[in-house]
């Protein structure tokens, strides 16, 4: 247990289909990412947020769309998604934006999407 | 030059053999190298990490090697048993952002 939460763990949508993810983080942190991670390449960091603001969207395509409520709270709504985009969605938290030595990103579990 | 670069693709060892991992980078910026262990349906947890000032780090079974002049860093699992069977990612630090090398997966048979 990490102290990060995502559901749901699996998910299947079509790709006429709206959905969302959820993450929570119980470790008082103030940033939060997403990550995509596919077989056999490198995980791909897709947002991150810093004290609920987005401070960082690494040319993410608009069918996903990200919400972050309050420092606890990550969501990723999905929309019109495509079969490349079925992955597994990670869900960080971080004491403070980015990564140095002492700030460690903890990652949850991860959301498996698959797009039909 | 924002690319981490990481070999092998897949490792079998036997039980109580050395795992060796190894990365390479370009960018000369990069800050802080940490490893990460996987295991499946879990996400990514930290395991050792490195500053580019050090050229060794050991926590446990744990090392790892880092070269600075050669822009590689390796991770080595000594006495490598059948729990430590994971996806290993090595990352590197740039600009409070982390890029991931493609990951290895390890299979230490009994």
């Amino acid at each position: 247990e990490t102290g990060v939460t995502q559901t749901p763990r699996h998910l299947v949508m079509g790709m006429t289909n709206k959905k969302s993810l959820k993450c929570e983080q119980h470790l008082g942190h103030n940033a939060m990412y997403w990550y995509k991670q596919s077989a056999k390449k490198p995980l791909e960091l897709m947002f991150v947020y810093n004290f609920k603001e987005q401070t960082e969207n690494n040319s993410v395509p608009s069918r996903f769309s990200p919400e972050c409520p309050n420092s606890s709270h990550l969501f990723l709504h999905l929309h019109t998604l495509q079969p490349e985009d079925s992955a597994l969605y990670l869900c960080a938290s971080s004491r403070d934006r980015g990564v140095l030595s002492g700030n460690t990103i903890y990652f949850g579990e991860g959301s498996w999407l698959t797009v039909v | 030059q924002q690319q981490v670069k990481q070999s092998p693709q897949s490792l079998i060892v036997q039980k109580g053999g050395i795992s060796i991992i190894n990365c390479a980078y370009e960018n000369t910026a990069f800050d802080y190298f940490p490893w990460y262990q996987q295991f499946p349906g879990k996400g990514p947890a930290l395991l050792i990490a490195i500053r580019p000032d050090v050229s060794e780090k050991k926590e446990g079974r744990f090392t790892i090697s880092f070269n600075k002049s050669a822009k590689q860093f390796s991770l080595h699992i000594m006495d490598s048993q059948p729990g430590d069977s994971a996806t290993y990612f090595c990352a590197a630090s740039y600009a409070r952002q982390l890029t991931f090398g493609s990951g290895t997966q390890l299979t230490v048979l009994p």
